[in-house]
């Protein structure tokens, strides 16, 4: 099973709402991203985990918040969202969580804020 | 902050035609450079890994080359089918295992 799954396709939130995305693998991976992508634009990290620990935090608003339950499973907590958060959300994960792993992205969840 | 370029924007191919298009990147100071496949409503899916100057890969009709001291690595596509309609990302891990990306090359194959 090489695949990321991510839950759910599609969320729409409002701005006071709490809501979670979801992200799980099987493949044993011992390393998980979260990466956000604006229309037109490449794909940006937010989050890594690294052996269930957070390993890189790009500076990332707080009304984003990681967890990392297991190594399987990966969530992304959010709250009180503005409309310019709006985007593709991508899971991936790599095997080691070191430079030159090959990462395996999931379809992602497309975010609308209203 | 690193600019990763990625040329042309987007392409249009004749089916049965060979294509190539290039990710340039204005340092060698990195550790491995990625090239990703994105069909639309898909998950990326990774290509190929290269670390060293003078890399070729190979998968199929798709090779990737890395030519570190003039700062780019081409994709070139073989033979292209219809299938091979895709966005087509290069990336960078610089020492860690974070990876940045260049902004994609848009290739639609015309039956």
């Amino acid at each position: 099973d090489t695949e990321v799954t991510q839950t759910p396709k599609h969320l729409v939130m409002g701005m006071t709402n709490k809501k979670s995305l979801k992200c799980e693998q099987h493949m044993g991976h011992r390393a998980m991203y979260w990466y956000k992508q604006k229309a037109k634009k490449p794909p940006e990290l937010m989050f890594v985990y690294s052996y269930e620990k957070l390993s890189i935090n790009e500076s990332v608003p707080s009304r984003f918040s990681p967890e990392c339950p297991n190594s399987s499973l990966l969530n992304l907590h959010l709250h009180a969202l503005q409309p310019e958060d709006s985007a593709l959300y991508l899971c991936a994960s790599s095997q080691e969580g070191v430079a030159g792993d090959e990462q395996y992205f999931g379809p992602g969840t497309r975010l609308t804020v209203t | 902050i690193l600019n990763v370029e990625q040329s042309p924007q987007s392409l249009h191919v004749q089916e049965g035609d060979s294509t190539n298009f290039t990710c340039s990147f204005p340092s060698s100071n990195f550790y491995a450079l990625h090239w990703y496949r994105w069909e639309t409503a898909k998950s990326p899916e990774a290509l190929f890994v290269m670390t060293l100057n003078g890399d070729e890969k190979k998968k199929g009709r798709i090779s990737a080359t890395l030519n570190t001291k003039e700062g780019y690595s081409y994709l070139y596509i073989k033979g292209s089918q219809p299938e091979d309609s895709a966005t087509y990302l290069c990336a960078f891990n610089f020492g860690n295992e974070k990876l940045t990306f260049g902004t994609g090359t848009r290739l639609t194959i015309i039956p």
